[in-house]
């Protein structure tokens, strides 16, 4: 138990579907991410909120979209996918790494939403 | 962009030891995590390193070369429950961490 979680943990749609994914922390922490990860690829982050403000959006396709409406509660929004979009999403959560002792920021994830778009 | 190696597959015996190497080239660096993963679970943080040297946790320890790019893992008395991906990532800003592919360590009976 990771203190992050995330549902749901296994998710199927069609490309003209309209899902979300939840993330939510009790870690008590100011700063939440996506990720995606795909097989036999590296983790690429997607977005990171801190302190609920977006600071960073990876060249993102506009179907992905984010909302933090606070800072245990992280939710990615899913519209018009397409198949290669299926993937592992990651939620993870850190204190805010800007400013502070670096070894305080170390991300920590939650177990994933298993996404399969037909 | 940023270039993170690892090799892909390393099997090692039940007992033995086995070193994980990590090479990056990144535009920044604030420090390199390594993560454990299970088929099917969350990443859960093993180390990190920011300054060159060795950091040592039980039976993992974690090593850095800032001048050379290079970070290795280091597993000793390899147990079955060590069979996982593990992963090396680059802080190369406030927020992004940088991701290798991953090792897939098999261990065997």
């Amino acid at each position: 138990e990771t203190g992050v979680t995330q549902t749901p943990r296994h998710l199927v749609m069609g490309m003209t579907n309209k899902k979300s994914l939840k993330c939510e922390q009790h870690l008590g922490h100011n700063a939440m991410y996506w990720y995606k990860q795909s097989a036999k690829k590296p983790l690429e982050l997607m977005f990171v909120y801190s302190l609920e403000e977006r600071v960073e959006n990876n060249s993102v396709p506009s179907r992905f979209s984010p909302e933090c409406p606070n800072s245990s509660h992280l939710f990615l929004h899913l519209h018009t996918l397409q198949p290669e979009d299926s993937a592992l999403y990651l939620c993870a959560s850190s204190q805010d790494p800007s400013g502070g002792e670096l070894f305080t920021d170390t991300q920590y994830f939650g177990p994933g939403t298993r996404l399969t778009v037909l | 962009g940023q270039n993170i190696d690892q090799p892909t597959e390393m099997t090692a015996t039940e007992g033995a030891i086995v070193q994980i190497n990590c090479t990056y080239q990144t535009s920044g660096f604030n420090g390199l995590f390594w993560y454990q993963q299970h088929a099917g679970e969350a990443p859960t943080f093993l180390s990190y390193n920011v300054l060159d040297g060795l950091e040592e946790k039980g039976r993992f320890s974690s090593f850095l070369s800032r001048s050379k790019g290079y970070s290795y893992l280091l597993l000793k008395e390899l147990q079955m429950k060590d069979s996982a991906s593990y992963l090396c990532a680059v802080r190369d800003g406030d927020y992004k961490l940088s991701f290798g592919a991953g090792t897939t360590v098999t261990v065997r009976a």
